[in-house]
């Protein structure tokens, strides 16, 4: 089955060691996100790939990065992890930007990120 | 104010019941509407999506869209335990892929 794949499901972290988030595809989607949601939040989108364009939120801390390396994976990076870092990551794709109808957003399973 | 605003709940109906979900929203840009389901430790999935105005029935969900109010509603019938989870509306523009979510309702159906 075509899905979105996260790796690590849960992940531990210290303060301050970076910690990488992985994300992978098999629906050959043009567009993948990185969404933050904490407990009882709305997800909070950090940044977008559309294929090798990087798009990122205003207000997304410096401390997240991304890479897209090919088409079917991309990773999260948290440089120096702080105590609010602590949520789930969600990753999502959707097929292309360019409309609505093809905007459906599939998700991931999400990465619970503790940081002690 | 939140672009959306979406009651958390929990929601608790027994079995069979008929449950109704709802998000405001401020932002009248806002053309595509979405529902989301989410289970506990599981990512988001898509449930229902609506253009504009209207209603759209798929088995026992109904969602509606009332832009002129910027209310919409996800009416669930014949509640089973299986539909315990939370629901998150999201909308969007439609002229980009960024969607704003609502916090979710967390929804309970017991037995």
């Amino acid at each position: 089955d075509a899905m979105v794949i996260q790796n690590p499901r849960y992940q531990v972290t210290q303060f301050g060691k970076p910690v990488t988030l992985s994300c992978s595809q098999t629906l050959n989607h043009n567009v993948m996100y990185w969404y933050q949601q904490k407990s009882s939040q709305a997800p909070k989108l950090l940044f977008h790939y559309y294929d090798k364009d990087f798009n990122n939120e205003a207000d997304t801390p410096d401390n997240f990065q991304s890479r897209r390396p090919n088409t079917s994976f991309c990773f999260l990076d948290i440089r120096s992890p702080g105590l609010g870092d602590a949520a789930m990551y969600l990753c999502a794709t959707s097929r292309d930007s360019g409309g609505a109808s093809t905007d459906t957003q599939y998700f991931g399973p999400g990465t619970r990120l503790t940081v002690l | 104010q939140k672009e959306v605003e979406q009651d958390p709940g929990p929601l608790s109906v027994p079995e069979g019941a008929i449950v109704s979900l709802n998000c405001t929203y401020s932002n009248s840009a806002f053309q595509y509407f979405m529902w989301y389901r989410q289970y506990s430790r599981k990512g988001p999935e898509l449930l229902m999506y609506t253009y504009s105005s209207g209603n759209k029935e798929d088995g026992r969900f109904t969602a509606q869209v009332d832009k002129s109010s910027k209310y919409i509603s996800l009416f669930i019938r014949d509640s089973q335990p299986s539909d315990s989870a939370t629901y998150l509306c999201a909308m969007t523009p439609g002229t980009a892929s960024k969607l704003t979510f609502g916090t979710g309702t967390r929804l309970q159906v017991t037995l």
